[in-house]
């Protein structure tokens, strides 16, 4: 099956600095590949999401991009603001796989007013 | 996006004894998905509900200890058996449109913990 490895676990950075959280997959049938931030005590929310089709997605201040031959994809934060702090983790999905997500193992980040 | 709910919320139980968790959504969904998250750690899905047959359970995960129900497309229910300290932890179910890759949306989760 699909193993997804998310680095690093936790990030520090200081207001209004990027943050960039990288994640690596082994299936290269894979060809969905959701973020999701949870806050503390809070179901996970989808923030951005991007297809194999895809090279790079941008929703305001958070991009992903995603490099197939390397089979690597990123998050990446600009002007990070204290609200910003939660765990985010990336997943992947393989479409003979019915919908099933193989999550990596999270990254808490912390943003310093 | 769908609105997913689930009952209980929170529970706090006896060893020995089980517990069936409710997830509830306000439209058809295809597929629905049920998930542990142990304390600091990242989610592992149980098993697929399959909608009027048996579900599909990952590696590690048996039908006697976590039995699933998905009567309809919009209802699946999950109960935790014979539960022991080590089942405390959030259960979290998930839904998605298609059977095809598509977003999973996930409920607010049930707090267990048995003592």
């Amino acid at each position: 099956g699909e193993n997804v490895e998310q680095h690093p676990s936790t990030l520090s950075v200081q207001e209004g600095d990027s943050a960039v959280i990288k994640c690596t997959y082994s299936d290269s049938a894979s060809n969905y590949f959701p973020w999701y931030k949870q806050e503390l005590g809070k179901r996970p929310q989808l923030i951005i999401d991007i297809r194999s089709n895809v090279g790079e997605k941008k929703d305001q201040r958070i991009a992903v991009t995603l490099n197939k031959t390397a089979k690597h994809f990123s998050l990446h934060i600009t002007e990070t603001q204290p609200e910003d702090s939660a765990v985010y983790f990336c997943a992947a999905s393989i479409p003979y796989n019915f919908n099933k997500f193989y999550f990596g193992s999270g990254t808490k980040l912390n943003v310093k007013p | 996006s769908a609105v997913i709910s689930q009952k209980p919320s929170r529970d706090i139980c006896q060893r020995g004894t089980s517990l069936t968790i409710q997830c509830q959504v306000d439209s058809q969904v295809t597929m629905m998905f049920w998930y542990r998250q142990q304390p600091g750690q990242s989610l592992t899905l149980i098993a697929t509900a399959n909608q009027g047959s048996e579900a599909t359970y990952e590696s590690g995960f048996v039908i006697d200890k976590f039995p699933i129900s998905r009567p309809n497309l919009t209802f699946s229910t999950l109960t935790v058996s014979n539960m022991s300290p080590e089942d405390s932890s959030i259960y979290l179910c998930s839904v998605a449109g298609t059977a095809i890759v598509d977003t999973q949306y996930f409920g607010p989760g049930t707090r267990l913990t048995v003592l």
